[in-house]
């Protein structure tokens, strides 16, 4: 699976839309992007994937560049609950070899 | 559905203890992967099944860790002879076929004296 590149850390205030990047460069394809997110204490939660379109769910959307090698999760309106570790993974859910590789994420700290 | 759920939750123990932490899948996923989460490592995907076969365990750090599914609504892993540095919360997350939206449990913290 491609690698994955994320800032360390982000702020964002309550209300407000937080914008989280993520860069793959490398991603084939076939791979999927891939969105989780850990509240602390608590066990990761998908979020939202996407292969070329942009897609959008109750809880994000996912706005992936034209060629591929970018992607931006997008919380429309931040909460305090929003606070938690997001991870971006490029994934080939049809490859042979089935392991989702957590990076190390990026910790949003949603301000009030 | 309940989601997946894992027990137990803390578990402290002393070095050279037998460690045995189990997970019950959410019903009709057939893909269940156990990992781990340390400050120094994050989270490590250790083994996975599907349709209660071990697919791939290349993660399962040494012999002293195993892991088990008898039937598609249970899981086990066992650590014997647990090690301080054994100590971090373990997942269980289960999925419909290989796919990637993965349902994880609360974890188990374990801390080994």
């Amino acid at each position: 699976d491609a690698k994955t590149t994320q800032p360390t850390s982000m702020d964002c205030a309550e209300g407000r839309a937080a914008n989280l990047p993520c860069n793959h460069s490398t991603i084939s394809g076939n791979e999927y992007v891939y969105w989780y997110r850990q509240i602390h204490s608590q066990g990761p939660q998908y979020i939202i994937h996407g292969l070329k379109n942009n897609e959008t769910n109750e809880m994000a959307s996912l706005i992936i560049t034209e060629d591929r090698k970018s992607s931006t999760l997008i919380l429309p309106h931040a909460t305090l609950r929003d606070t938690a570790v997001y991870y971006c993974i490029a994934f080939n859910s049809g490859g042979s070899n089935y392991k989702l590789t957590f990076g190390k994420g990026t910790l949003l700290t949603v301000n009030p | 559905d309940a989601g997946v759920i894992q027990s137990p939750r803390h578990e402290v123990t002393e070095m050279g203890q037998e460690v045995t932490l189990r997970c019950k899948p959410i019903s009709g996923h057939n893909s269940l992967f156990w990992y781990r989460q340390t400050m120094m490592r994050g989270l490590e995907l250790l083994i996975y099944f599907n349709n209660n076969v071990p697919i791939d365990d290349s993660g399962m750090p040494e012999d002293r860790f195993s892991a088990k599914m008898p039937n598609a609504s249970f899981s086990t892993l066992k650590i014997q002879p647990s090690e301080p540095r054994d100590s971090a919360v373990y997942f269980c997350a289960s999925s419909l076929l290989e796919l990637g939206e993965l349902f994880f449990g609360e974890g188990s913290r374990l801390t080994v004296l």
